[in-house]
């Protein structure tokens, strides 16, 4: 079955430091997202991107954050200047055109230390 | 707005009893309903879906019908195991939206 891969698995940075989390979605997805879990909180909408462009985005996606699909196939995000606050879980996702396939990475634990 | 409503737990239940866990949902439109389940230390997986109103999903013995008449879609199992232990997330979907989740509901089965 297709899975949308995430690397690294766990990244510990400094705070201040500029992070890249780096995600390959599946092959035929169209739209893409990303996610994070504060440690045992909830499952926050960060961002949707689609056709190149962000198409919504949440009051967390500050100036801080942005993604880009550098090529055919990596979705990344990055995070500028890391906070403490930023230690999270961050889920990438791809979808197909319809309501049937929304597929989530595994996640990467990012830990600002 | 949209929104997803559950029983935050945590729950605990002995091996073999019954399992349900309430969902209602606030939305505009039809969506697309789901629950996923996170293993400790784990990521998010799909565990069931349903996406028109009276659909039933089910998967490893979970079911939940999807009831437009009460905004619901609650999950059910007969028998929990041990190997049930998780966090359970109900969540929806609009058309090309972002997916919504609510808080989760956390299960532990004891032997």
């Amino acid at each position: 079955e297709p899975e949308v891969t995430q690397t690294p698995s766990h990244q510990v940075t400094q705070m201040g430091q500029e992070v890249i989390l780096r995600c390959v979605p599946i092959s035929n997805h169209l739209y893409f997202y990303w996610y994070r879990q504060i440690l045992g909180q909830k499952v926050e909408f960060l961002v949707s991107f689609y056709n190149n462009e962000i198409s919504e985005k949440s009051e967390i996606f500050d100036d801080q954050f942005s993604v880009e699909r550098p090529d055919g196939s990596n979705f990344t995000l990055k995070i500028r200047s890391t906070k403490l606050e930023d230690s999270a879980m961050y889920f990438c996702a791809s979808s197909d055109e319809g309501m049937r396939g929304y597929t989530f990475g595994s996640g990467t634990r990012l830990t600002v230390v | 707005g949209n929104s997803v409503t559950q029983m935050e737990g945590p729950v605990t239940l002995s091996e073999e009893a019954f399992l349900t866990i309430n969902c209602t949902y606030t939305a505009t439109g039809y969506p697309s309903l789901f629950w996923y389940v996170q293993y400790p230390g784990e990521g998010l997986q799909l565990l069931l879906k349903a996406t028109k109103a009276d659909d039933k999903g089910s998967n490893k013995g979970f079911e939940a019908t999807y009831r437009k008449e009460t905004t619901s879609f609650h999950l059910e199992k007969g028998s929990v195991q041990v190997s049930d232990s998780a966090v359970y997330f109900c969540a929806l979907k609009t058309s090309y939206d972002k997916v919504i989740f609510g808080p989760g509901t956390s299960l532990s089965v004891i032997p």
